[in-house]
């Protein structure tokens, strides 16, 4: 089965920059397009990066994504963090059954 | 404003039942697939299951195959999701979400709605 996994937790300083990596287990994660979630205590997740690398309207230009098919990796990057930034991230794909597919999630600090 | 609004969850006895329900609203319902995802406390997002915009395609997780059964009424703007046989560990905030490319993009989600399974 197609697994995606991510680090359980990252943690960086206002104004600098994280990458939060989402490896596929098999096959390319190419193949299919990933998402970034991020998901504050108490509510619903909200997209902040879909098709790989595009930002839904209203989303900073801080957040970035990109897949890197040498590692058969994804990964979201957030620059210039600021607290309001610390969240759970997902990254979220789907493999060939069409069962859509969740990373672990990945705790961000910003301290 | 597109809006989903899940309801139906509750307390329930290990192998009870339960149904929950999604009310769409602010887009053209019958144009999406839609999906559940499921959220066990303290812990990640998981997908549960997913139907096409017509109903003729469904998929659901191993971890609920047999057990849960979505369905959606196109004419009442509304999904579902019949669960079935439920475990201790189906505990979990169930949130509705669309597939807004029909490449497992979900967007929006629901505010989710609390299933707890316990005797």
């Amino acid at each position: 089965n197609f697994m995606l996994t991510q680090p359980h937790s990252v943690s960086e300083s206002p104004g600098k920059t994280v990458t939060i990596s989402c490896t596929g287990s098999s096959g390319s994660i190419a193949s299919n397009y990933v998402q970034w979630y991020q998901q504050r205590p108490g509510s619903a997740p909200t997209t902040v990066i879909y098709e790989d690398n595009q930002r839904p309207s209203g989303v900073p230009d801080r957040f970035s994504g990109s897949i890197d098919s040498s590692s058969n990796s994804a990964s979201l990057t957030i620059s210039g963090l600021k607290t309001e930034d610390e969240a759970d991230y997902y990254c979220q794909s789907y493999d060939s059954s069409n069962h859509g597919v969740f990373g672990g999630g990945t705790k961000l600090t910003v301290l | 404003e597109v809006q989903l609004v899940e309801s139906g969850g509750g307390l329930v006895k290990p192998g009870g039942s339960l149904r929950l329900s999604c009310a769409a609203s602010g887009f053209t319902f019958s144009s999406y697939s839609m999906n559940w995802v499921r959220q066990a406390p303290g812990k990640g997002l998981e997908w549960v299951s997913s139907i096409s915009s017509s109903s003729s395609y469904i998929y659901y997780a191993d971890s609920v195959k047999g057990r849960f059964t979505i369905s959606r009424d196109n004419a009442k703007n509304s999904l579902y999701l019949q669960m079935n046989s439920l475990r201790a560990e189906d505990t979990a905030v169930y949130y509705c979400a669309r597939d807004l490319t029909g490449l497992y993009w979900f967007d929006p989600w629901g505010q989710g709605t609390l299933v707890t399974v316990s005797s």
